[in-house]
């Protein structure tokens, strides 16, 4: 299994512009997660989904969209790309609800650059 | 919402020591507590988790601790290694609910 994978790597963007932060998993999971993390600090949730079709705000869904149409893919949308959304970005899933543990499954991230 | 934080934001050990690194939650209703290490420029790995009805697990030179007395959570690394230094991140979760991560401790291990 790859586990969970994203592209890009690294991106930078002009501010206004948009781009869409790939994430896909190949373990079957529901649940699938998107974060963003600042330098020096902590994963903050920006959206997530408990099953294809379905999909819920985090903690800082503002300036982003996402949709779940499969299992496996879970993008994440930045539609007028804002200096303040520069942050490395991870995507995560996990079993939960299939009477897995909590353990969620970190994609390696997307680095961006919003100047 | 609720709030899961740590009491060092850094902590610096000689190899071969002990490192304890420590974790507060505030929601007494959390079942389930992880414990992630990030290595720089990668995404968070699984270290070891632990249920509420559990006040210890062992792991491979990694111990858990949960006293939810005082709603504490604490991770020992024996024998600290170079490959250890990292930042540690504590999360809990409630029946189900989404992983609430706290900010991390950033471990540097001295040769």
């Amino acid at each position: 299994n790859a586990g969970v994978t994203q592209t890009p790597k690294f991106r930078i963007l002009k501010i206004g512009q948009s781009m869409t932060l790939q994430c896909a998993q190949d373990m079957n999971h529901n649940y699938m997660y998107w974060y963003r993390q600042d330098p020096g600090m902590g994963l903050k949730l920006i959206y997530y989904s408990v099953g294809a079709g379905i999909t819920d705000k985090g903690e800082v869904p503002n300036g982003y969209n996402v949709s779940r149409s499969t299992t496996e893919d879970f993008p994440l949308r930045l539609e007028l790309a804002a200096p303040s959304q520069t942050s490395v970005y991870f995507c995560a899933s996990s079993g939960l609800g299939q009477g897995s543990s909590y353990e969620q499954y970190f994609g390696p991230g997307t680095r961006l650059t919003v100047t | 919402g609720e709030n899961v934080g740590l009491h060092l934001p850094t902590l610096s050990v000689q190899e071969g020591d002990n490192s304890i690194i420590n974790c507060a939650y505030s929601n007494s209703a959390s079942d389930y507590f992880i414990w992630y290490k990030q290595e720089s420029g990668k995404g968070p790995q699984f270290i070891i988790d632990i249920r509420s009805n559990m006040d210890k697990r062992q792991g491979q030179r990694v111990t858990v601790l949960l006293n939810k007395t005082v709603k504490h959570l604490s991770l020992q690394i024996a024998a600290t290694q170079p490959g250890d230094s990292a930042v540690y991140f504590c999360a809990e979760g409630a029946s189900g609910s989404r992983l609430t991560f706290g900010e991390g401790t950033q471990l540097t291990v001295n040769p």
